[in-house]
C-alpha cells in the first residue's frame, strides 16, 4: 500500500514569492492534515480536514495561508506571500478517521530567503 | 502552539544499552502514539496505544500507556547504530474535537 506521497520535498524561494504544496494522502483515509515543524521542535497542526470540509483549521494563519481538498482526496497548501519566518518542514499526514491512526508523509522543506 | 513535555530532551547511550523516555500532559489523553523522524523524513509510527495502563511491544520497542492517562513510556532495549533519531510522542485530544498533540521530541544518539 502507497503511504502520503508529498511534493515537492525540497523548494528554496525569495521572501514575498508564492509558493505551494501537494500532498496525496493513504487510499481511503478520509481525514487528511497539514503540519508546520520547526527545526528542533515536534509537529504543529495547522488544519485538519474530513474529506473536503475544513474541520480545524484555527492554527492556519489565514492572512497568508490557505488550503483545499477538492474532491476530498488530494489537498492543497499555499503560503502567499511568503515570509522568512515561514522556512520550516510542512508535513502532511493522513487517518481513517479523526480519531484513527495518522501516517505521515515526507514533508517538503521550506527555505525562504 | 501547546506541545507535551518529553524527557530526556537528548541523550547519547552506548550500542547495546538500553534507552527509557517518556512523555507527560497536564491533560488525559485516549490514544498515545510513538513516532520516529530520521533526518530529512516525516515521522514514523512506531507504536499505538488505545487503553490506560496498555503495554505493546514492536521488536525491541515497548511503550505503555500510563494509568493516569496523563503520560506514557517508550523504552528501547539493546539499542543499535539505526535507533539514532528523534523520537515524537503523541496524544490525541478529544475535548472539542479530535486533535493530535505531539511532544517536544527526544534526540537519541547512539555510539557504537
Amino acid at each position: 500500500e502507497a503511504g502520503v506521497v508529498q511534493s515537492p520535498r525540497y523548494k528554496i524561494i525569495e521572501k514575498k514569492q508564492p509558493v505551494a504544496f501537494w500532498c496525496n494522502p493513504i487510499s481511503g483515509h478520509n481525514t487528511l492534515y497539514w503540519y508546520l515543524q520547526n527545526l528542533g521542535q515536534g509537529p504543529e497542526l495547522l488544519i485538519r480536514y474530513e474529506n473536503e470540509e475544513a474541520v480545524d483549521d484555527s492554527q492556519l494563519p489565514k492572512d497568508r495561508f490557505s488550503a483545499e481538498r477538492l474532491k476530498g482526496v488530494d489537498s492543497t497548501l499555499k503560503i502567499q506571500p511568503a515570509e522568512l519566518g515561514d522556512s520550516a518542514v510542512y508535513l502532511c499526514a493522513s487517518s481513517l478517521r479523526g480519531w484513527e491512526t495518522q501516517y505521515f508523509g515526507p514533508g517538503t522543506r521550506l527555505l525562504v530567503l | 502552539g501547546q506541545q507535551l513535555n518529553q524527557s530526556p530532551q537528548s541523550m547519547f547511550i552506548q550500542e547495546g544499552e538500553d534507552v527509557s523516555m517518556n512523555c507527560t500532559s497536564s491533560s488525559i489523553f485516549n490514544t498515545w502514539l510513538w513516532y520516529k523522524q530520521d533526518p530529512g523524513e516525516g515521522p514514523v509510527l512506531l507504536i499505538a496505544l488505545y487503553k490506560a495502563g496498555e503495554l505493546t511491544s514492536n521488536g525491541r520497542l515497548t511503550a505503555q500507556f500510563g494509568i493516569t492517562r496523563k503520560d506514557s513510556f517508550l523504552n528501547i532495549s539493546a539499542s543499535i547504530p539505526s535507533d539514532v533519531g528523534i523520537y515524537f510522542c503523541a496524544g490525541l485530544s478529544t475535548s472539542g474535537t479530535y486533535k493530535y498533540i505531539f511532544g517536544t521530541g527526544t534526540r537519541l544518539k547512539v555510539l557504537a
